[in-house]
């Protein structure tokens, strides 16, 4: 199956750094996702962006899919953006087939 | 309104009892899923449910079972539960395209 690579695993950034989060996979994509998982277990949808470039906010993600891989910038951090930050892939092909997901990103914003 | 809405949020039982969760969605989805997130947090998808087609992982035990009841409802059935299916479970749904997860519910054996 494919495989969905984060980086880095951990971050500890003071308030108002920029970041760049960073998902490598291992082949064609029909759907990919950022979360952002918050302390209370809450996954929230960041983006659903196959490819391209998208921004909300503070936030943006960029996802190259001839590259394999995509960027998810924070910037201007607040310690509401603590949490663990999770990259989801749709291997080609699609379907109802489940996201698989990376390790994610283990963000901590210190005020 | 709550898109994707699951009951309980918190469910604490015993080795070897039979339990359910229930998930709802009111997106008028055509797809819902099923995943696992474990003591490290690691996401994994059990089952896929699309037009009464289910698709299985093949690493879930099938102690595990899905039932939909109709299209807004996608309901995890777990028989004689283990130490080891202690984990927060989501529901998720999809137009077959972005997914909306659920609260999640965790589910602790005892």
């Amino acid at each position: 199956g494919i495989q969905v690579e984060q980086s880095p695993p951990d971050l500890i950034l003071q308030e108002g750094a920029n970041s760049t989060l960073r998902c490598n996979f291992s082949d064609s994509v029909n759907n990919l996702q950022w979360f952002h998982q918050n302390p209370w277990g809450q996954l929230i949808n960041l983006f659903y962006i196959p490819s391209g470039t998208k921004q909300n906010g503070r936030l943006s993600a960029t996802t190259v899919a001839t590259e394999r891989y995509s960027l998810l910038y924070i910037s201007s951090s607040q310690t509401t953006d603590s949490g663990v930050y999770f990259c989801a892939v749709v291997q080609g092909g699609g379907g109802a087939d489940g996201l698989t997901f990376g390790k994610g990103t283990h963000l901590i914003i210190q005020p | 309104d709550t898109a994707v809405s699951q009951t309980p949020k918190y469910l604490v039982t015993q080795m070897g009892n039979d339990k359910s969760i229930k998930c709802e969605q009111n997106l008028g989805h055509d797809t819902m899923y099923w995943y696992k997130q474990d003591s490290k947090k690691f996401l994994k998808i059990m089952f896929s449910y699309n037009n009464k087609e289910l698709i299985i992982n093949e690493t879930v035990p099938n102690r595990f079972s899905p039932k939909s009841p109709d299209k807004a409802h996608l309901n995890l059935h777990i028989n004689s539960l283990e130490l080891g299916d202690s984990a927060v479970y989501f529901c998720a749904s999809s137009p077959r395209g972005e997914q909306y997860f659920g609260p999640g519910t965790r589910l602790t054996v005892t």
